[in-house]
């Protein structure tokens, strides 16, 4: 199974764009790429989630080179309600085995 | 719709009592999640359920952890014996898994504190 990897810790200001990448070095064919944000005292929410090369939404944009070992979430011009952790998550389902990897997540500090 | 729902908010027991804590999750989500996360950390995965086959327990930590799934839509995570170190925020999530990717759906948590 993929481990995932990501910083534990970023301070941006507002306005700027952050990027925060996780590296999957064992990264299987099938498995997606998946970014969560999660606020206190709230459950994880989906960002974005991306196969292989770039994927954007109105949130965010998600880079991931052509080995796939790493990827990039990228949020443009940050506000402080951005503050949030920030999970990556590897893997994919197969039947019933549960094959997911989540990063320990990125906790993302904006400030004025 | 309605969101994943989870019951209790907030669970105050005692050493050495059982809990069941309940997820409702979205409805046609054919996958159901467990997951415990400690106060400033990750996402501890405890037991995946996919439609009807067996599900994947291989994250519980202990026998006194169960969970259980009826009819294909709600489930119970039963701690039994509860100790201090169970104390921890219990997240749900559900998911309708295809070809590619899937989204999971979380609900709020259930916040249990072990005396």
């Amino acid at each position: 199974l993929a481990k995932t990897t990501q910083p534990i810790s970023m301070d941006s200001y507002e306005g700027q764009e952050v990027n925060i990448t996780c590296s999957h070095n064992n990264i299987a064919t099938n498995d997606y790429i998946t970014w969560y944000q999660q606020f206190p005292s709230q459950g994880p929410r989906f960002i974005i989630q991306g196969y292989k090369t770039k994927v954007t939404n109105e949130v965010a944009s998600l880079f991931i080179p052509a080995d796939r070992k790493s990827s990039t979430l990228s949020l443009p011009r940050v506000s402080l309600s951005d503050t949030a952790v920030y999970y990556c998550l590897v893997g994919s389902l197969r039947d019933s085995n549960y094959q997911l990897i989540w990063g320990a997540g990125t906790k993302l500090i904006i400030k004025p | 719709g309605a969101g994943v729902s989870q019951s209790p908010s907030n669970k105050v027991t005692e050493k050495g009592k059982d809990v069941e804590l309940r997820c409702d999750p979205i409805s046609g989500h054919t996958a159901l999640y467990w997951y415990r996360q400690s106060l400033g950390q990750g996402l501890e995965f405890l037991i995946y359920f996919q439609g009807n086959s067996a599900p994947d327990k291989s994250g519980l930590p202990s026998d006194r952890f169960s969970a259980e799934r009826t009819g294909g839509s709600v489930s119970t995570l039963t701690i039994q014996r509860t100790q201090q170190e169970d104390s921890a925020v219990y997240l749900c999530a559900s998911s309708s898994p295809g070809q590619g990717g899937e989204t999971q759906y979380f609900g709020p948590g259930t916040r249990l504190l072990v005396l």
